[in-house]
C-alpha cells in the first residue's frame, strides 16, 4: 500500500513556468514532508523539507505548500529552469522513535524546456 | 567532507545467487538505511543500521540482511536473487542515530539479475 501518493507522474513545462507537483497522506503520525531531486544515475538529494506545524516554506525558488487538515502538500517550483529537469520525490516520515525511515512517493518527471 | 560513498557502482548476478553490497557514510554520520529503487519509482526502506544493530526493517524477506561495521561503513547481502531484485540500491548515512532527519544518499549500485 503506497503511503505517500504522487501526482502527476510526468510534467511538461516552458522555461519559467511554475510547475505544481502534489502529494496526500493518510498517517497522521507523519511529521517531516521532505522532497528529493533526483537525476539520472544518482540518488536523491534533498530539495526542501517542512514540518505540519507550518503551511508554507521558500528556500529559493522551491516552496512547499501544506494542507495538514486535507492531509496533501505540493511543491512549486518558481521560475523553472531547464537544470531543473529531473525526477522529483515527496516523502513523509514519522516521528522519533524508531528508523524514521522515509515513506517516498512515485515519483514525478519534470522536463523544463528552454 | 565526503559524501556517501557505495560499491560496486554496477552488478549483474544470476537468479539464485548471492550478492553483498557496500556504504560508506559520509563523515560524521553514524546511522545507515538502505533503500530499493525500482525503475521509476520511489525508493522503499529495507531497513537502517545504528550502533551495529538493526533499527527498523520494512516489508522486506530475511534473504535481505546487513550489517554495520564500528566505522559506521555497512553492507547490504541478498540470498537467492530473484529477478525481481533487479533494482537501484540506495544507501542513506545521517547523523545522531535515529533522531535526525538529515539523510544524505549514495548514488547507489545498480543491480541486474539475469
Amino acid at each position: 500500500q503506497q503511503q505517500v501518493k504522487q501526482s502527476p507522474q510526468s510534467l511538461i513545462v516552458q522555461k519559467g513556468g511554475i510547475p505544481i507537483i502534489n502529494c496526500a497522506y493518510e498517517n497522521t503520525a507523519f511529521d517531516y514532508f521532505p522532497w528529493y531531486q533526483q537525476f539520472p544515475g544518482k540518488g536523491p538529494a534533498l530539495l526542501i523539507a517542512i514540518r505540519p506545524d507550518v503551511s508554507e516554506k521558500k528556500e529559493g525558488r522551491f516552496t512547499i505548500s501544506f494542507n495538514k487538515s486535507a492531509k496533501q502538500f505540493s511543491l512549486h517550483i518558481m521560475d523553472s529552469q531547464p537544470g531543473d529537469s529531473a525526477t522529483y520525490f515527496c516523502a513523509a516520515s514519522r516521528g522519533q522513535t524508531g528508523a524514521n525511515n522515509l515513506f517516498f512517493g512515485t515519483g514525478t518527471r519534470l522536463t523544463v524546456i528552454p | 567532507e565526503t559524501g556517501v560513498t557505495q560499491s560496486p557502482t554496477h552488478l549483474i548476478k544470476t537468479r539464485g545467487q548471492q550478492v553483498t553490497l557496500r556504504c560508506s557514510s559520509q563523515s560524521g554520520h553514524n546511522t545507515v538505511s538502505w533503500y530499493q529503487q525500482a525503475l521509476g519509482q520511489g525508493p522503499q526502506f529495507i531497513f537502517q543500521y545504528y550502533r551495529e544493530e538493526e533499527n527498523g526493517r520494512g516489508n522486506f524477506p530475511p534473504r535481505f540482511s546487513g550489517l554495520q561495521f564500528p566505522n559506521y561503513s555497512s553492507e547490504l547481502n541478498v540470498n537467492a536473487l530473484e529477478l525481481d531484485d533487479s533494482a537501484l540500491y540506495l544507501c542513506a548515512s545521517s547523523p545522531q542515530g535515529a533522531r535526525s532527519y538529515g539523510y544524505t544518499f549514495g548514488s547507489g549500485t545498480r543491480l541486474t539479475v539475469v
